[in-house]
């Protein structure tokens, strides 16, 4: 089992420019959730699905969109992004909601 | 999402002390959750407590769910190099709400 991979690891883009974070889970888990993780703040929710094809806003949706096309995938994007994003995300699946299981992160730097 | 305060923002332990961190919150959880963090990784889950007053050890770590549900404290015994990393607490009703973490580093 991999559990919950992220891909990519690591990325630089320049405001403006697109990009599309990929998760994957093996652990056939209904659940898949985004988070951005800044200093100081903990981690905050930008999305999340309950099932395949549902996606719902959390707290920190804008600038982003998801789509949750498979199960065992969930993925982020950034249509043009912006210095703000400048972050690192992480990903998340649940069977129940409660206990999630997290991805190793992606750290993306926005110039 | 909730507001969690949790303290201490940062800690420096010695090797064989015992330390405590906790979460409170102004609002009610169903459940209280306890990850850790290193560097460059992800939160791995150390302890999950689904009922209020429940204590639940994992090794030298224990967490209790407080009674009001509006509170959760963690404790590691014997504190251990290795210990080194940022605690979160988290909080559900119907979405995980995170503290912003305690930083616990070794003493020199």
């Amino acid at each position: 089992n991999a559990g919950v991979t992220q891909t990519p690891k690591f990325r630089v883009l320049k405001t403006g420019q697109s990009m599309t974070l990929l998760c994957a889970q093996d652990m056939n888990h209904e659940y898949m959730y985004w988070y951005r993780q800044d200093p100081g703040m903990g981690l905050r929710l930008i999305h999340y699905s309950v099932g395949e094809g549902t996606t719902a806003k959390g707290e920190v949706p804008d600038g982003y969109n998801v789509s949750r096309l498979k199960k065992q995938n969930f993925l982020l994007g950034l249509e043009s992004a912006a210095p703000s994003q400048t972050s690192v995300y992480f990903c998340a699946s649940s069977t129940s909601g409660n206990e999630q299981f997290f991805g190793p992160g992606t750290r993306l730097t926005v110039l | 999402g909730q507001q969690l305060n949790q303290s201490p923002q940062s800690m420096f332990i010695q090797e064989g002390e015992d330390v405590s961190m906790n979460c409170t919150s102004s609002s009610i959880f169903n459940t209280w959750l306890w990850y850790k963090q290193e560097p460059g990784e992800g939160p791995v889950l150390l302890i999950a407590l689904y009922k209020a007053g429940e204590l639940t050890s994992n090794g030298r770590l224990t967490a209790q769910f407080g009674i009001t549900r509006k509170d959760s404290f963690l404790n590691i015994s014997a504190s251990i190099p290795s210990d080194v990393g940022i605690y979160f607490c988290a909080g559900n009703d119907y979405k995980l709400s995170f503290g912003a973490g305690t930083t616990v580093t070794v003493r020199a």
